[in-house]
């Protein structure tokens, strides 16, 4: 019930496509739901978030859509460019045992042609 | 990587030593993590930190130990090394459970357990 399901694997776009990385959860329990954008060789750095009760958040190229009810959500990156890729991970935070704690998706290895 | 530092980068170990992993930070952050990140597996939550000398387990704490006696070090240590310990390790830092409570990232320690 704590896993967080991230599809796909891996996405090859070509330069200004629109890239979708979708992650599905259980827990309601779960009440912040960051993205994170990792390089090779480098630790995984936040790229956006949202709150569980708003549907939408969007900073420049990059947009998290919230599903509450079916209980998902997604990144899109618009004109997608070849710096852009890298490996995306989606993540949920859970308050438990005094802290809070973060379920990471397994990662989408994005590549953007140019 | 926001002023976290990990030591050492890389090291390659044999089956069955002890190895210690060291995560440094001058954020005075309350919360340390450490993750192991493995192909398909994402991001796993090894142990954490709430405070100095509290500390507490995560989902694969199996065969790990850690210690916190200063704010800002958070030791990782691989009681008796195995192959499957073959990955690599970030450490993460945040703040306030109050506020976003984003997670910052080390830049990571790859180990090879021979």
């Amino acid at each position: 019930q704590q896993q967080v399901k991230q599809s796909p694997q891996s996405l090859i776009v070509q330069k200004g496509g629109i890239s979708i990385i979708n992650c599905a959860y259980e827990n309601t329990a779960f009440d912040y739901f960051p993205w994170y954008q990792q390089f090779p060789g480098k630790g995984p750095a936040l790229l956006i978030a949202i709150r569980p009760d708003v549907s939408e958040k969007k900073e420049g190229r990059f947009t998290i859509s919230f599903n509450k009810s079916a209980k998902q959500f997604s990144l899109h990156i618009m004109d997608s460019q070849p710096g852009d890729s890298a490996t995306y991970f989606c993540a949920a935070r859970l308050y438990t045992s005094g802290t809070y704690k973060y379920i990471f998706g397994t990662g989408t290895r994005l590549k953007v042609l140019a | 990587d926001a002023g976290i530092t990990q030591s050492p980068r890389h090291k390659v170990t044999e089956t069955g030593t002890p190895v210690t992993l060291r995560c440094h930070q001058t954020e005075n952050h309350r919360y340390m993590y450490w993750y192991r990140q493995d192909p398909g597996h994402g991001l796993r939550l090894i142990h954490y930190s709430y405070g100095v000398k509290d500390t507490d387990k995560g989902e694969v704490s199996d065969g790990y130990s850690v210690s916190r006696s200063k704010t800002e070090d958070f030791l990782l240590t691989l009681e008796s090394a195995t192959s499957s310990q073959t990955s690599v390790y970030f450490c993460a830092i945040s703040e306030s459970v109050l506020a976003v409570n984003e997670q910052f990232f080390g830049p990571g320690t790859r180990l090879t357990v021979l």
